[in-house]
């Protein structure tokens, strides 16, 4: 089936703009992580759903990112007024199971510049 | 408790071996080993649960050693298309509950393969 998709694939923002971010899962996985990427780092965690509800949210840098997934599928990442230091590449995953600490298949990702 | 990852880089020749380790100062519910090209997803390569196992396909397996916290992933008779960054993630335990935590991934290993 088809695999982990997000949208846009690429995002320029002028500082101050808000941006979303769109993370479409495998069809069926429950879980679904959102991670934050860096030039030549490995991802970082930003947030943890199950279903709909947030499980996790210990990871987002501060209260201008904010994400949700009300039907327990699609899933928003939002920055609100953007700064240069959003600048990553924004990894969504998603794991069939119903618990962290099992396999992840994560998307293409957003490469969010802002200028 | 980023897991630390060595080496960072390695060279190969098509048809050499290599060894990728890592390591947690912390007991650790599961590792994942996951594989990147440069602008693509992470793809997920294998995952090992605590317990201590070891796991393989093809020509790339790995181990865990749950006693020393550390983790080998081992690439045998290697390919062009084994060139990538490759990353281990960690999810630690949480003896209270039982479950597992975000994941947190190392900073990458570079492999090239060249002919």
């Amino acid at each position: 089936g088809a695999g982990v998709s997000q949208s846009p694939r690429y995002k320029v923002a002028k500082r101050g703009q808000d941006v979303a971010l769109r993370c479409d899962p495998i069809s069926g996985h429950v879980s679904l992580f959102w991670y934050q990427q860096a030039l030549g780092q490995g991802p970082e965690f930003l947030t943890y759903f199950q279903n709909e509800a947030q499980l996790d949210k210990s990871g987002l840098p501060s209260d201008r990112f904010f994400a949700e997934r009300p039907e327990g599928s699609v899933s928003t990442l939002k920055i609100q007024r953007t700064q240069q230091e959003d600048s990553a590449v924004y990894l969504c995953a998603s794991s069939l199971v119903r618990a962290r600490g099992y396999e992840q298949y994560f998307g293409p990702g957003t490469r969010l510049t802002v200028t | 408790q980023q897991p630390v990852q060595s080496p960072q880089a390695v060279i190969l020749r098509e048809g050499e071996d290599a060894v990728i380790n890592c390591s947690s100062s912390k007991a650790l519910y599961s590792v994942h080993w996951y594989r990147q090209k440069h602008g693509e997803a992470p793809v997920f390569l294998m995952i090992l649960l605590k317990g201590g196992e070891q796991k393989g396909h093809d020509k790339i397996s790995a181990s865990f050693n749950e006693k020393k916290q550390q983790s080998s992933l081992y690439l045998t008779a290697s390919q062009l298309s084994y060139s990538g960054t490759y990353f281990c993630g960690t999810a630690l335990h949480n003896r209270n509950t039982g479950t597992a935590s975000k994941l947190t991934f190392g900073t990458g290993t570079r492999l090239q393969v060249t002919l």
